[in-house]
């Protein structure tokens, strides 16, 4: 199932400076998008989400852009923490009435952030 | 802050053998769900609920697998015969809405 994916396995960034995290999908009937951010042996945290109507969604140092046409989102953590060093998920969610929240997830990246 | 909940952390069976993973979704929310991972693979999705019924499933959800809240707090995973391909994390997921989904720190199933 390829229909979310984040192309980069890894992502290196330094303390302070901005980490930008990329997504793409193919289903263009995915009308909610998610980032969840997971440390070794935890479930994934929920992050942040936006809504296809939206392109732009920002809670404190994560901002979420949303190009509906290149079917692509990115998370941008601005600045950057070394506690940010976990894997990054992108999820995915179709309409409601038709789907009952059933998230589809990339791959994942891994982010790290050397002080 | 509410959280969601799972247990047991680990789980280790013998092929064949029935295993039950439980879960406490947050208290207030309405929709329930199952995904897995297994080791360098991607999250998948099990099976959802809501209204005390399956809402959808996937094709990895076959008559091996059952879904129960069996007492409004609980929410459990039945795999009935399990096989080696079992082996995964499993997570269980609780919304108060559909979209935005709560994780448990995951069960990991471990079938020899």
């Amino acid at each position: 199932d390829q229909q979310v994916k984040q192309n980069s396995p890894s992502l290196s960034v330094q303390e302070g400076r901005i980490s930008i995290l990329n997504c793409d999908y193919t289903n263009s009937m995915f009308d909610y998008f998610l980032w969840y951010k997971k440390y070794p042996a935890e479930g994934p945290t929920f992050l942040i989400s936006i809504s296809s109507i939206k392109d732009k969604n920002e809670d404190g140092r994560f901002t979420v852009f949303l190009n509906k046409s290149a079917k692509h989102l990115s998370l941008h953590i601005v600045p950057s923490q070394p506690g940010d060093s976990a894997v990054y998920f992108c999820a995915a969610s179709r309409d409601g009435g038709t789907s009952y929240g059933k998230l589809t997830f990339g791959q994942g990246t891994i982010l790290t952030v050397h002080p | 802050e509410p959280e969601v909940t799972q247990t047991p952390s680990h789980q280790v069976t013998q092929m064949g053998q029935e295993v039950i993973l439980r879960c406490v979704p947050i208290s207030n929310h309405l929709y329930f769900y199952w995904y897995r991972q297994i080791l360098g693979q991607k999250v998948e999705f099990l099976v959802s609920f809501y209204n005390n019924e399956i809402s959808e499933k996937s094709e990895i959800f076959d008559d091996q697998f059952s879904v129960e809240r069996p007492d409004g707090s609980n929410f459990t995973l039945k795999i009935r015969s399990t096989k080696l391909e079992d082996s995964a994390m499993y997570f269980c997921a609780s919304s108060g809405w559909i979209y935005e989904q709560y994780f448990g720190p995951g069960t990991r199933l471990t079938v020899t």
